[in-house]
């Protein structure tokens, strides 16, 4: 069970280049999240999926794209960077939202946008 | 709307000392309260939760008690090691979405 995988951990980019942030989850789960973490301001949440075709907004969408064509996949598109979207990037899925439930979390992409 | 207020750092602790780092929030309903650490270098790990007014979460010598009278579930350890320097982060998950409100993170050092 290899349960949320984020790719790649670490990442370079120019500014005005585009990515995609790629994650993964093997457990069903029907929640799907993107926040990025910044100093001092904790983690916020980009834009979030409740199931397969459904997407929303977070906190901080701007410069961001997502799609979910399936269950385990929620990509994050970076469509052009920028330097304020320099900073660390968690996926985070969950069976089900609500009291007692889990959030889990991959391991982190670290971007740099020059 | 939501939000999680938690003690600023960073903390500077001696091995051994007493480990206290605040957090209180503020929502609507009953939310479930959650602890992540965050090691050097590394990505979310969750440290413990609780669900409902007086539960108290516990792992690795951590503590914190969901109190609803004061809005609180202040992190607590009664002797800190080195391996316990990281980022705290308290969170909660409202009962009505998916959506985690995070506090911004408290640096923690401890030093030999």
């Amino acid at each position: 069970n290899a349960g949320v995988t984020q790719t790649p951990k670490f990442q370079v980019l120019k500014t005005g280049q585009s990515m995609t942030l790629q994650c993964a989850q093997d457990m069903n789960h029907e929640y799907m999240s993107w926040y990025r973490q910044d100093p001092g301001m904790g983690l916020r949440l980009i834009h979030y999926s409740v199931g397969a075709g459904i997407t929303d907004q977070g906190e901080v969408p701007n410069g961001y794209n997502v799609s979910r064509s399936t269950t385990e996949d929620f990509p994050l598109r970076l469509l052009s960077a920028a330097p304020s979207q320099t900073s660390v990037y968690f996926c985070a899925s969950s069976y089900r939202g609500g009291s007692g439930n889990t959030i889990y979390f991959g391991e982190g992409s670290w971007l740099t946008v020059v | 709307g939501n939000s999680v207020t938690q003690m600023e750092g960073p903390v500077t602790l001696s091995e051994e000392a007493f480990l206290t780092i605040n957090c209180t929030y503020t929502a609507t309903g009953y939310p479930s309260l959650f602890w992540y650490v965050q090691y050097p270098g590394e990505g979310l790990q969750l440290l413990l939760k609780a669900t409902k007014a007086d539960d108290k979460g516990s792992n690795k010598g951590f503590e914190a008690t969901y109190r609803k009278e004061t809005t609180s579930f202040h992190l607590e350890k009664g002797s800190v090691q080195v391996s316990d320097s990281a980022v705290y982060f308290c969170a909660l998950l409202p009962g009505s979405n998916y959506k985690l409100t995070f506090g911004k993170g408290t640096l923690l050092t401890v030093n030999p």
